[in-house]
């Protein structure tokens, strides 16, 4: 079962551009984590936000949270080549008492 | 950095075969989750360990998945037999804590011929 719903399913930029994710839930959410996977590898946790909180950033990431409209947003700023992977929304939703990850998105970062 | 560790990395077998994974989480992770992952879509919670004790299993097809760990350290994951439809990147994860962010290992890639 899928909690998360990312969009677009694939992103593709120059080099230097800003990349913008979507997300999209169904429950209420405790929290919601962003999660990197580069090819063939395990992810690689980038961002946790919780629920009573609306914006956050860490180096040239930002992420967004509207509990209103049940969406988030992953903003990467400056993108370089090895920003390349697919990412993943996972959310913490407060009834499963578990983590449920969204399909992704894949960004490929084009110099 | 601590790591989570996964054996083997890459794993080909014959469909009815017995095939084991296993995972040593980070030292001091008392949560530690199996995850399944078909190629495209996004990871799905197998099972889900608080120290030794399954949490939620849910998610795992108990007539041929099985899941343990002992001692609460490190586990394993076993499917008997393998089905064509289990070919799949099998993940690890641990965490400090249940609400805590995961830290995931690199996988073992199944194949299953």
């Amino acid at each position: 079962s899928q909690q998360g719903e990312e969009d677009p399913q694939a992103l593709s930029i120059q080099e230097g551009e800003n990349a913008t994710m979507n997300c999209s839930y169904k429950t209420s959410i405790n929290n919601l984590q962003w999660y990197r996977q580069n090819s063939g590898r395990g992810l690689v946790h980038l961002i946790l936000i919780r629920s009573n909180e609306r914006e956050k950033h860490s180096g040239r990431l930002r992420v967004t949270l509207d509990t209103s409209k049940k969406s988030s947003s992953l903003l990467i700023t400056a993108s370089r080549a090895a920003d390349t992977a697919s990412y993943f929304c996972a959310t913490d939703a407060v009834r499963a008492q578990k983590l449920v990850f969204g399909q992704g998105t894949r960004l490929t970062i084009n110099p | 950095e601590a790591e989570v560790a996964q054996s083997p990395r890459y794993k080909i077998t014959e469909k009815s075969q017995a095939v084991a994974f296993w995972c040593d989480p980070i030292s001091g992770h008392a949560t530690l989750y199996w995850y399944r992952q078909i190629l495209g879509q996004g990871p799905e919670l197998l099972v889900q360990f608080q120290d030794e004790s399954v949490v939620d299993d849910s998610q795992l097809p108990k007539d041929r998945f099985s899941a343990e760990r002992l001692k609460g350290v490190d586990s394993t994951l076993k499917i008997q037999p393998a089905e064509l439809g289990d070919s799949a990147m099998y993940l690890c994860a641990s965490s400090p804590t249940g609400d805590s962010p995961l830290h995931f290992g690199n996988g073992t890639r199944l194949t299953v011929t």
